[in-house]
């Protein structure tokens, strides 16, 4: 059974400090993997990796893929309360007609 | 400019009602998916459309019935409600079934009391 598992599941920080959120999936012909924020509302695409190694950066966010160990990590550094969210990790399977999430990780930042 | 448009954004009502949700895109796309998400944040697929044909049907009770009268909207109808059915339902699209990048809409919270 194609699965996507996450962690921690939830991670309190103050304010400033680096985070690393990981994803880890066993699924087969992987493609792709994606990565979420959910604050109130909608899940928000942030990332999409689909070569090992490479690392795909937006500000203070960046993320890598290791296809080899199946995993992917998520980095925040210097963060700021607004970087408080649900993080969703998601595989696409079924030739991507089929997303596949994570729980989540719940980050919460503290002032 | 909401790109994707859900209604209503809550939804309360009793057990054994009938309930719908609409869903709209703006983005041209081809294919929208209906997800539901529990109280514990998982987020599951329901079904998955692409232009107006049924491509995904994730194994959901019967009492769940989509229907996409063109490949702009996508509703969700839900007879017979139950308190299991209490959820956020999101609505999400994509350019076609394998863009892996998928829009979400605001979601609904369903409370089934």
């Amino acid at each position: 059974e194609d699965k996507v598992v996450q962690s921690p599941l939830s991670l309190v920080v103050h304010e400033g400090d680096t985070v690393t959120l990981n994803c880890s999936y066993e699924v087969t012909n992987f493609r792709s993997l994606l990565w979420y924020k959910q604050e109130k509302k909608a899940p928000t695409f942030l990332f999409m990796l689909t070569s090992s190694g490479i690392e795909k950066k937006s500000g203070r966010l960046s993320s890598i893929l290791d296809k080899k160990e199946l995993f992917s990590i998520l980095n925040i550094t210097a963060t700021q309360t607004g970087d408080s969210a649900v993080y969703l990790c998601a595989v696409p399977i079924q030739g991507a007609q089929k997303l596949v999430f994570g729980q989540g990780t719940r980050l919460t930042i503290n002032p | 400019d909401t790109a994707v448009s859900q209604t209503p954004k809550y939804l309360v009502t009793q057990m054994g009602n009938d309930k719908s949700i609409k869903c709209e895109q703006n983005l041209g796309h081809d294919t929208m998916y209906w997800y539901k998400q529990d109280s514990k944040k998982f987020l599951k697929i329901m079904f998955s459309y692409n232009n107006k044909e049924l491509i995904i049907n994730e194994t959901v009770p019967n009492r769940f019935s989509p229907k996409s009268p063109d490949k702009a909207h996508l509703n969700l109808h839900i007879n017979s409600l139950e308190l299991g059915d209490s959820a956020v339902y999101f609505c999400a699209s994509s350019q076609h079934p394998n863009s892996y990048e998928q829009y979400f809409g605001p979601g609904t919270r369903l409370t089934v009391t």
